[in-house]
């Protein structure tokens, strides 16, 4: 089993939908958890980051972190095609040492469809 | 720079040759991490430089992989004996210091194929 499981999809949604992306994963240490989202041919660019477990909004982006079912999602309203891309989940542990290293999910590519 | 730009941005090589991947980092970034993401898989860690010492280098897959970062800046991913498992795309990301709350920047990454 890998530490970070998330579903390659492909999705495919029409424009203006409510979009669930989610991760599960194994290791209790990860504390800090992000979403990054990649664009074809580009590296990863961060979206969200949260810290523990709870929620956290940046405009049609919402994170939520569940940490005692070990569970993570990113809901995208109001999808536009310019949303279509690949998001990867990435998890790392806490404290000094240990942080700075992120474990990645596979990502789940979306398209949106106009 | 305003991004981390790495150069090639593809490199085909044949079976056992030797190559070097190289990225400049944010100025002023003291952190620069190398990552390799596989076709259909999300990155994974290779090394970690903080200044110029390798801090981690705990990902790095076996001895012919090595990199450098001589004056803390510009490093250099080097690969010898290439075999077409190393076929994958790889990153470079910096930040200013070793901590996530200061956040990374990725580049666009080398793809690196061997024939």
């Amino acid at each position: 089993q890998k530490e970070v499981e998330q579903d390659p999809g492909p999705l495919s949604v029409p424009e203006g939908a409510i979009v669930s992306l989610n991760c599960t994963y194994s290791n209790s240490a990860f504390q800090y958890f992000m979403w990054y989202r990649q664009y074809s041919r580009k590296g990863p660019e961060l979206l969200m980051y949260t810290y523990s477990s709870g929620n956290k909004e940046d405009g049609r982006f919402t994170a939520q972190v569940d940490k005692s079912s070990k569970y993570i999602s990113l809901f995208i309203r109001d999808s536009q095609p310019s949303d279509s891309a690949t998001y990867l989940c990435a998890m790392s542990a806490e404290g000094r040492g240990s942080n700075y290293k992120l474990t990645f999910g596979k990502g789940t590519l979306l398209t949106v469809n106009p | 720079g305003a991004g981390v730009s790495q150069t090639p941005s593809n490199k085909v090589t044949e079976k056992g040759k030797y190559v070097e991947l190289r990225c400049d980092p944010i100025s002023g970034h003291t952190a620069l991490y190398w990552y390799r993401q596989s076709l259909g898989q999300g990155p994974e860690f290779l090394i970690y430089f903080q200044g110029t010492g390798a801090a981690d280098d705990s990902g790095l897959p076996n001895d012919r992989f090595f990199a450098v970062r001589p004056e803390g800046s510009v490093s250099t991913l080097k690969i010898q004996r290439t075999e077409r498992g190393d076929s994958a795309v790889y990153l470079c990301a910096s930040s200013p210091g070793p901590d996530l709350v200061y956040g990374y920047t990725f580049g666009s990454g080398t793809r690196l194929t061997v024939v």
